[in-house]
């Protein structure tokens, strides 16, 4: 199964601060990455697909790049409704894996 | 509105069994594959497995650890999609999700874009 690792596991920030999560394969798996955001109690909610593609309804200020093992998601302001837990998928083989997450709080 | 709503989750004891639905409107089921994830208190999220739609099949895929315990299928008349989960043990306590999955046709795969609020499935004695 391939492995995914992503950091940090929790980061705190601001209201308007840059966010970056990363996210790394143990294999090389293309573009073939997904990127969710949960909530407390709720469901994930996919936000980008194929590494980079905005899942629609997202806010642009999410963006994802990288391929290969590397990868990012970005947050360019950080809103309030963005405090939440990130998870990053990937699609290339069966089964499907997740990173451990990244939990974002208010610094 | 696409929806997917779990049931049947709730306290079982180890090696008991438990059938979990997932029940779907606002779209076409029989057009999608149907995964079912867990996420233990506190964790992360693991892929329990799937079952095509009937035009790739049918056929069902599931994660190591619980090959040979669990099973999907799928009722497209009732638009449901079952989780049978046999010997359970303690470390099957987890939030059930279900997801649904346009497969091959969307041009990606294992594309998760429609989960379910999850039913809590805890196994003690």
């Amino acid at each position: 199964d391939i492995q995914m690792t992503q950091s940090p596991s929790s980061l705190s920030a601001s209201v308007g601060d840059r966010v970056t999560i990363t996210c790394r394969a143990s294999q090389s798996i293309s573009s073939s990455l997904n990127w969710y955001q949960q909530k407390p109690g709720k469901a994930p909610s996919l936000l980008i697909y194929a590494a980079s593609i905005l899942q629609g309804g997202v806010p642009s200020r999410f963006s994802g790049s990288g391929s290969g093992t590397d990868f990012t998601l970005t947050i360019s302001s950080l809103q309030p409704e963005d405090y939440a837990t990130y998870f990053c998928q990937q699609t290339y083989s069966a089964p499907p894996t997740f990173g451990g997450g990244t939990k974002v709080g208010i610094k | 509105e696409v929806q997917l709503v779990e049931s049947g989750g709730g306290l079982v004891q180890p090696g008991r069994s438990l059938r979990l639905s997932c029940t779907a409107s606002g779209f076409t089921f029989s057009d999608y594959f149907v995964s079912w994830f867990r996420q233990a208190p506190g964790k992360g999220l693991e892929w329990v497995g799937f079952i095509r739609n009937k035009r790739s099949g049918g056929t069902t895929e599931y994660v190591a650890s619980v090959k040979g315990r669990f099973s999907i299928s799928r009722d497209d008349s009732k638009s449901i999609a079952y989780l049978q989960m046999s010997n359970l043990k303690s470390e099957d306590t987890a939030v059930y999700y279900c997801s649904r999955d346009p497969g091959p046709s969307s041009g990606y795969q294992f594309y998760f874009d429609y989960w379910g609020q999850g039913t809590l499935v805890t196994v003690s004695s």
